[in-house]
């Protein structure tokens, strides 16, 4: 089974400010990897797909990269409605699907 | 547009199954995956199973002896059955739906229902 890691657990940050989150396989999944983001109480959203495609209607300021084992998601100046937890999920081997833990981004 | 939503009851008791159902408006069910996916209170996602439109089922393997998932076409829903639950099996429940991969097997979730609270308890 391929597991999933999320860094950092959560972080607090400012609007305007630019996040990083980071996500490893425990295995090679090429660009295998999606992002979403779950705000409380709701569904999780599709954000970014094949590790770099920005899905339909998603700001601009959201990107993603990499591949093989280390991705990683960027929100560019952090507007009020980001702040939410965020979860990569692999693709790849199936079954399982596995997500991440997810990363809490809160305001600081 | 497409739209997902889930029902059921939001109760069941220990040892009994839980059932869901999860209706598919605006679109086909045909030529997607459709999946379960839950989340315990707190807690993140957790992969249920999936069912492609042709019926094929996947399930996690840390589940597999108690799930099932069946599609119906003609109603244009599919439906999850979780038996003998436990308060473990308490959790937010989601259905969505999944793109298909170059490999044939499911991708991104880009559609997603609401969810349905369900709790296990007498």
């Amino acid at each position: 089974d391929i597991q999933m890691t999320q860094s950092p657990s959560s972080l607090s940050a400012s609007v305007g400010d630019r996040v990083t989150i980071t996500c490893r396989a425990s295995q090679n999944i090429g660009t295998s990897l999606n992002w979403y983001q779950q705000k409380s109480g709701k569904a999780p959203n599709l954000l970014i797909y094949a590790a770099s495609i920005l899905q339909s209607g998603v700001p601009s300021r959201f990107s993603g990269s990499g591949s093989g084992t280390d991705f990683t998601l960027i929100i560019n100046s952090l507007h009020p409605e980001d702040f939410a937890t965020y979860y990569c999920q692999q693709s790849y081997n199936s079954p399982p699907i596995s997500f991440g833990p997810g990363t809490r981004v809160d305001v600081k | 547009q497409v739209q997902l939503q889930e029902s059921g009851p939001g109760l069941v008791k220990p040892s009994e199954t839980l059932s869901l159902t999860c209706s598919v408006s605006g679109g086909s069910i045909s030529d997607y995956y459709w999946i379960w996916i839950r989340q315990p209170p707190g807690q993140g996602l957790e992969w249920i199973g999936y069912s492609y439109f042709t019926g094929s089922t996947n399930y996690n393997p840390s589940l597999k002896s108690r799930v099932s998932i069946s599609v119906d076409t003609s109603k244009n829903l599919f439906s999850l059955k979780v038996t003998s639950v436990t308060a473990a099996d308490t959790a937010v429940y989601y259905c969505a739906r999944a793109l298909v991969n170059a490999f044939g097997g499911p991708d991104a979730f880009d559609l997603w229902g609401q969810g349905t609270r369900v709790t296990v308890s007498s």
